[in-house]
């Protein structure tokens, strides 16, 4: 049973360009959260997706943006790259948001470096 | 912004002993997680705690959880090298289904 999987797990981007992270969730899951990990911080959330549609959403800005796939699969999508977007992008994958106190599975994530 | 205060923020001990981390937290909670992560690499799951709940074992992992003080502490017992890694407690808002909140964290590195 494959876990969490994120592609690519390693970018290099010039700053004003606009990347793509893809995420397929674990087997059975059918919710994808998103998290941003600065060096020496701990992980922020970006966004959560249920059912195609973004159900809430941390302190980000609308240059990043989202999208989830009928087969739960998901991708993070930030336009006009600044160089304090770099940073690790992790996903994380659970079972129906709506349900409390489930764990999250995540991915290894992508490190995201803007030059 | 993050929600948790870990203490301390780097722990340094000998195989064997045990290791504590300390996670402080400023609203109310459905449940706190702590979180393994190696190398600055995907996070692994280790136990989860439900408001309503005080104390949780798994293995060699002890995590106590005091709402009255908003502060949960994890214990790992008889340490390993493979320990070594930085850990990280997690929130789940009250009606904040699935949004975790993380502090952090802390850096542990055993010793052979």
């Amino acid at each position: 049973d494959a876990g969490v999987t994120q592609s690519p797990t390693h970018l290099i981007k010039t700053r004003g360009q606009q990347v793509t992270l893809r995420c397929s969730p674990k087997s059975g899951h059918d919710t994808v959260s998103w998290y941003q990990q600065a060096l020496g911080q701990g992980p922020q959330f970006i966004f959560q997706y249920y059912e195609e549609e973004e159900r809430q959403r941390g302190n980000f800005p609308d240059r990043f943006s989202g999208h989830q796939f009928p087969n739960y699969s998901s991708e993070l999508n930030v336009n006009a790259l600044l160089l304090g977007d770099s940073a690790l992008y992790l996903c994380a994958s659970s079972l129906d948001y709506a349900r409390r106190d489930t764990e999250a599975f995540f991915g290894q994530g992508t490190r995201l470096t803007v030059v | 912004s993050q929600q948790g205060e870990e203490d301390p923020q780097a722990l340094s001990i000998q195989e064997g002993e045990n290791a504590t981390m300390n996670c402080s937290y400023k609203t109310s909670i459905n449940n706190l997680q702590w979180y393994r992560q190696n190398s600055g690499r995907g996070l692994v799951h280790l136990i989860l705690i439900r408001s309503n709940e005080r104390e949780k074992h798994s293995g060699r992992l002890r995590v106590t959880l005091d709402t009255s003080k908003k502060s949960s502490s994890l214990l790992i017992t008889a340490s390993r090298a493979a320990d070594t890694a930085s850990y990280f407690c997690a929130t789940e808002g009250a009606g904040n289904t699935g949004k975790l909140i993380f502090g952090q964290g802390t850096t542990l590195q055993v010793k052979p």
